[in-house]
């Protein structure tokens, strides 16, 4: 079966980091999306990864290790439009099928 | 505008009743993605469209749900006989179809079976 597990909710304070852990163990592997998703809208893209490593953009970053089933999304220098739920993301075939994590709210506190 | 969009972006119905849901994606986008999402849940896969190929309907819940897709363009969604356990936001997403490729998101159906 598929499994993705996330957090279901992290606070952190303004301006501080905080770090959202994935693990995954899917039928098949064709990378990881982050998604951001605010209260009552859309889901929009954040990071994609397939290979192992950190990719760094602005203030998110994203790490993966294929071996261990896990990634991590990084949120440097917390601002309160970031609060949202953070969605992880498997891609599981060649065309993009994914399987989502229940995703994590963070709440970002003045 | 040239995002995917959605309609109707709410609909009511009554236990029983059929309904149907719309998407149209990007142009040029060759795959084409419906989800679910129940209150506070992730996004849950129902099925996607990829060029000629048969889609993938593995996610569906049951034979109740269907969905078509005309060529490279609009989609809709079916559910016949709607239950109550059916209520959520049905979200559309199209991408340019290999694995790594982004998916865009339309604003999404927001469903209420009374």
């Amino acid at each position: 079966g598929q499994n993705i597990d996330q957090p279901t909710e992290m606070t952190a304070t303004e301006g501080a980091i905080v770090q959202i852990n994935c693990t995954y163990q899917t039928s098949g592997f064709n990378g990881l999306f982050w998604y951001q998703q605010h209260a009552g809208e859309a889901p929009t893209f954040l990071s994609y990864n397939v290979l192992d490593g950190l990719e760094e953009k602005g203030r998110f970053s994203s790490f993966l290790s294929r071996s261990k089933g896990y990634s991590y999304l990084l949120l440097k220098e917390l601002q309160m439009k970031d609060s949202a739920s953070y969605l992880c993301a498997v891609s599981t075939d060649s065309w993009g099928k994914l399987q989502f994590g229940a995703g994590t709210q963070v709440v970002v506190t003045p | 505008g040239a995002g995917v969009s959605q309609s109707p972006s709410n609909k009511v119905t009554e236990k029983g009743k059929d309904v149907e849901l719309r998407c149209d994606p990007i142009s040029g986008h060759t795959a084409l993605y419906w989800y679910r999402q129940r209150l506070g849940q992730g996004l849950e896969f129902l099925i996607y469209f990829q060029g000629n190929s048969a889609p993938d309907k593995s996610g569906l819940p049951s034979d109740r749900f269907s969905a078509e897709r005309t060529g490279e363009s609009v989609s809709t969604l079916t559910i016949q006989r709607t239950q109550q356990e059916d209520s959520a936001v049905y979200l559309c997403a199209s991408s340019l179809g290999l694995s790594g490729d982004e998916q865009f998101f339309g604003p999404g159906t927001r469903l209420t079976v009374l």
